[in-house]
């Protein structure tokens, strides 16, 4: 079946701007993940849905960063007044609840 | 807090060599622990997986044996390919939590 898919696999913004990243993850999948790639951190936890519980937002790094996940399903990242510290792969998961989370390919996020 | 040290790579092999990327956690209770796997261009997929003390996860010739006493979960396989030439991340998933905490990752090299 069709796994985690991200949209834009690509990015390149000005600093200053605002982005959006979006995440459709495995139909059914209950729990929804955003975790970020960068060559200085690695692999860092942003924030977590699941189901209709209050999403854990403990992951984010400032409040410029902000999720949203409509209707259970579709998840959207967005940055606001992007950095160049920014700039990583954003990667997004999801899961039965309890069960290993299935990643997508990330959208690479430049900010010039 | 929880974390996981992985082995500084790269790691360079010559195909059918055996492969040993060494990982250790700290983590309070008893984790969940996965090797997620990153080949070139692509997204993390999960490798394999343990979730108590002893399990053995296996696949594609790859094992890591989940060892408590130790806190160790190393991944091993007995004949590399240069097909497995890849960035190799340990991971552990604390008892009812839902972030990954991950490694830093290892690189592995296999030459033909």
């Amino acid at each position: 079946g069709a796994g985690v898919s991200q949209s834009p696999s690509n990015k390149v913004t000005e600093k200053g701007k605002d982005v959006e990243l979006r995440c459709d993850p495995i139909s059914g999948h209950t729990a929804l993940y955003w975790y970020r790639q960068s060559l200085g951190q690695g692999l860092e936890f942003l924030i977590y849905f699941q189901g209709n519980s209050a999403p854990d937002k403990s992951g984010l790094p400032s409040d410029r960063f902000s999720a949203e996940r409509t209707g259970g399903s579709v998840s959207t990242l967005t940055i606001q007044r992007t950095q160049q510290e920014d700039s990583a792969v954003y990667l997004c998961a999801s899961s039965l609840e309890g069960f290993e989370q299935y990643f997508g390919p990330g959208t690479r996020l430049t900010v010039t | 807090g929880n974390s996981v040290t992985q082995m500084e790579g790269p790691v360079t092999l010559s195909e059918e060599a055996f492969l040993t990327i060494n990982c250790t956690y700290t983590a309070t209770g008893y984790p969940s622990l996965f090797w997620y796997v990153q080949y070139p261009g692509e997204g993390l997929q999960l490798l394999l997986k343990a979730t108590k003390a002893d399990d053995k996860g296996s696949n594609k010739g790859f094992e890591a044996t989940y060892r408590k006493e130790t806190t160790s979960f190393h991944l091993e396989k007995g004949s590399v390919q240069v097909s497995d030439s890849a960035v190799y991340f340990c991971a552990l998933l604390r008892p009812h939590g839902n972030k990954l905490v991950f490694g830093a990752g290892t690189i592995l090299r296999v030459k033909s």
